[in-house]
């Protein structure tokens, strides 16, 4: 099994409201990443946990909360965003961090409205 | 910036012609790695070059990588409508904790 599976895949959300994105990789890797990706960019690191800690947050604001319950699962939890949140948010996965290659998620397309 | 450099942005070539997509970056490598991604997709794996490791080929991809130059190019042989998305090369950073990603080739290749 060399998938990573995201859900949901599309998700609207109000700027008053609290959702969770979710992700899970059953190939024993031991790092996963949040990306934020605009439309025509390269995606943007958001977060990486690795051995289930979290191991680099790029300065993402607080409404943005990651959790990695265990080594397969990773949420991302969203509260009082705002429009320009809105963007394809991509989970990945990697054996050895940046050494080995990542495996990506199809992605949540999130609107903030 | 720590983002690396593609070039050229956007490619438009026919079916059956080769792709040449460039990315170049800075600082020393452990390894680069280029990722394909179709339109609003999540991103897939090609190839990952070893900085020891000048060539490197999967199918109608070959992948080279200069470290003198701090260059690597991905050139895509025979090229398919179905290749038409965007690349991107990345490289490891943070003590090879994370990829620093290039902006990325926008490819069509046209019927």
């Amino acid at each position: 099994d060399t998938e990573v599976t995201q859900t949901p895949k599309h998700l609207v959300m109000g700027m008053t409201n609290k959702k969770s994105l979710k992700c899970e990789q059953h190939m024993g890797h031991r790092a996963m990443y949040w990306y934020k990706q605009k439309a025509k960019k390269p995606p943007e690191l958001m977060f990486v946990y690795s051995y289930e800690k979290l191991s680099i947050n790029e300065s993402v604001p607080s409404r943005f909360s990651p959790e990695c319950p265990n080594s397969s699962l990773l949420n991302l939890h969203l509260h009082a965003l705002q429009p320009e949140d809105s963007a394809l948010y991509l989970c990945a996965s990697s054996q050895m961090g940046a050494r080995t290659e990542a495996f990506f998620g199809q992605g949540t397309r999130l609107t903030v409205v | 910036s720590q983002q690396g450099e593609e070039d050229p942005q956007a490619l438009s070539i026919q079916e059956g012609e080769n792709a040449t997509m460039n990315c170049s970056y800075k600082t020393s490598i452990n390894n680069l790695q280029w990722y394909r991604q179709n339109s609003g997709r999540g991103l897939v794996h090609l190839i990952l070059i070893r900085s020891n490791e000048r060539e490197k080929h999967s199918g109608r991809l070959r992948v080279t990588l200069d470290t003198s130059k701090k260059s690597s190019s991905l050139l895509i042989t025979a090229s398919r409508a179905a290749d038409t998305a965007s690349y991107f090369c990345a490289r490891g950073a943070g003590n090879n904790r994370k990829l620093i990603w290039g902006l990325g080739t926008s490819l069509a290749v046209n019927p």
